[in-house]
């Protein structure tokens, strides 16, 4: 399942809320949707998993929703840690399981 | 709290054959709730899921990269490894190995721990 993010790069202030949008090629199964942040020189850390459910120890500034094959990550109240790269990850029952291409969240 | 680091050479010539090794600590890999896998990343690209290996039950492998792919666990010292053959330029990424919670029938969860990753490549 090809997974398509937008925006590409999103630039905001700190404090503003962020809206990322993945969109699926094919309906994910299951909703088996997880979203990670990535800062730079470190590993992938898992921040949504099935679509809606914040993984241990994420803030609940971070809220994900969705279904089928249109999902949104949403980050209320921007705080400096949250500048970083956001993918979106399909895990459904059949692999190959993919990644998206990223969405870079900027300082303005 | 489960900790995976990867260990393998950093530079590889084309043609030859990459082999990676990831240490767990803080949890065995004889456990059957879980898989552990491996994922690469180009520099600048998204993640690309590479093999996932359960301690017993079905192993799931990209297709794009299965005839190149042999992957094992070694449960004596909590090690699983990678080989990757007839390596290209186009290998030369990051690669990280990571755990899926699952059953022995399937996996339903993302990878929720990994290691920080190793840089690997590809160049004469």
């Amino acid at each position: 399942i090809v997974l398509t993010q937008s925006p590409g790069t999103l630039s905001l202030s700190p404090g503003e809320s962020a809206t990322l949008s993945c969109r699926a090629g094919q309906t994910v199964t299951n909703n088996y949707l997880a979203w990670y942040q990535q800062k730079p020189g470190q590993a992938p850390r898992l921040i949504i998993y099935g679509a809606s459910h914040r993984a241990t120890g994420i803030p609940g500034r971070f809220s994900g929703s969705g279904s089928g094959t249109a999902f949104t990550l949403t980050i209320s109240r921007l705080e400096p840690e949250d500048f970083a790269v956001y993918f979106c990850h399909q895990y459904g029952s059949s692999p190959p399981w993919t990644f998206g291409q990223g969405t870079k969240l900027e300082i303005k | 709290q489960v900790q995976l680091h990867e260990s393998g050479p950093g530079l590889v010539k084309p043609s030859e054959t990459l082999s990676l090794t990831c240490t767990v600590s803080g949890g065995s890999i004889s456990s059957d709730m879980y898989y552990w896998g491996w994922i690469r990343q180009p520099p600048g690209k998204g993640p690309e899921w590479i093999v996932s290996i359960p301690s017993s039950g079905t192993t799931y492998y990209n297709p794009s990269l299965r005839h190149r792919v042999t992957v094992s666990l070694d449960t004596s010292k909590n090690q699983f490894s990678l080989k990757l053959t007839s390596l290209t330029a186009a290998d030369t990424a990051v690669y990280y190995c990571a755990r899926q919670e699952g059953n022995v029938v399937v996996v339903y969860a993302p990878f929720d721990f990994w290691g920080p990753g190793t840089l690997v490549t590809v160049s004469s």
